[in-house]
């Protein structure tokens, strides 16, 4: 079976200090990767997407930066994190061509800066 | 430009039943999701709507009309364990999900 892990859970970080989320997906090969951001009472915030290794698509402008240097690896970065980053930050992932398009997403991460 | 629009709070009463209501505007539809959200905790997936109709699953029902915009998720026979947010998303021609800001449900006893 597939599954999907992120980490750190919780992390409590200064302002422009840097950050590290890493999100590892298993059982299942080519996956389409994405990370979100969801301040809190709102919606989910597509950050980056992935169709493949190197391939990253930003749909924010920001101070955040995303990779994949394997195929079901996803890491989102930040050199100098800003109060705003602050936020609940999902990874997820679908099928690239089975399926409906269903997205499974990683545990999150909470991330204050302060 | 996309929009989904659906009501930002609902309460209802434990045993009885609740219509969550989404309306959407977008480039193209491949489907429309429903999920469920705890507070805290990461969003799971309720049901999936690409045809016309109802879909139901146990105590949850989704419906679609794509001609109309709309789609509505029903929940039956309230439990407290329902008391949650429910994030309605459309698949757009792109393939890309597009994200309602969530509905937080109260469940009162």
């Amino acid at each position: 079976s597939q599954t999907i892990h992120q980490w750190p859970a919780t992390l409590v970080q200064p302002v422009g200090s840097p950050l590290s989320l890493e999100c590892t997906v298993e059982g299942t090969s080519n996956p389409n990767l994405y990370w979100y951001r969801q301040a809190a009472g709102r919606g989910l915030q597509l950050l980056f997407y992935s169709v493949g290794i190197g391939q990253i698509s930003s749909e924010v402008p920001q101070n955040l930066s995303a990779s994949r240097p394997q195929d079901r690896q996803f890491i989102l970065s930040s050199k100098k994190l800003l109060l705003s980053d602050s936020g609940f930050y999902l990874c997820a992932w679908h099928h690239r061509v089975e399926g409906t398009g269903e997205l499974f997403f990683g545990e999150g991460s909470r991330l204050t800066v302060l | 430009g996309q929009n989904i629009d659906q009501p930002t709070e609902m309460t209802a009463t434990e045993g009885a039943i609740v219509q969550i209501n989404c309306t959407y505007q977008t480039s193209g539809f491949n489907g429309l999701f429903w999920y469920q959200q705890h507070a805290g905790e990461a969003p799971t997936f309720l049901s999936y709507n690409v045809l016309d109709g109802l879909e139901e699953k146990g105590r949850f029902s989704s419906f679609l009309s794509r001609s109309k915009g709309y789609s509505y998720l029903l929940l039956k026979e309230l439990q407290m364990k329902d008391s949650a947010s429910y994030l309605c998303a459309v698949l757009d021609s792109n393939y890309q999900l597009i994200w309602g800001a969530g509905t937080k449900l109260i469940i009162k006893p």
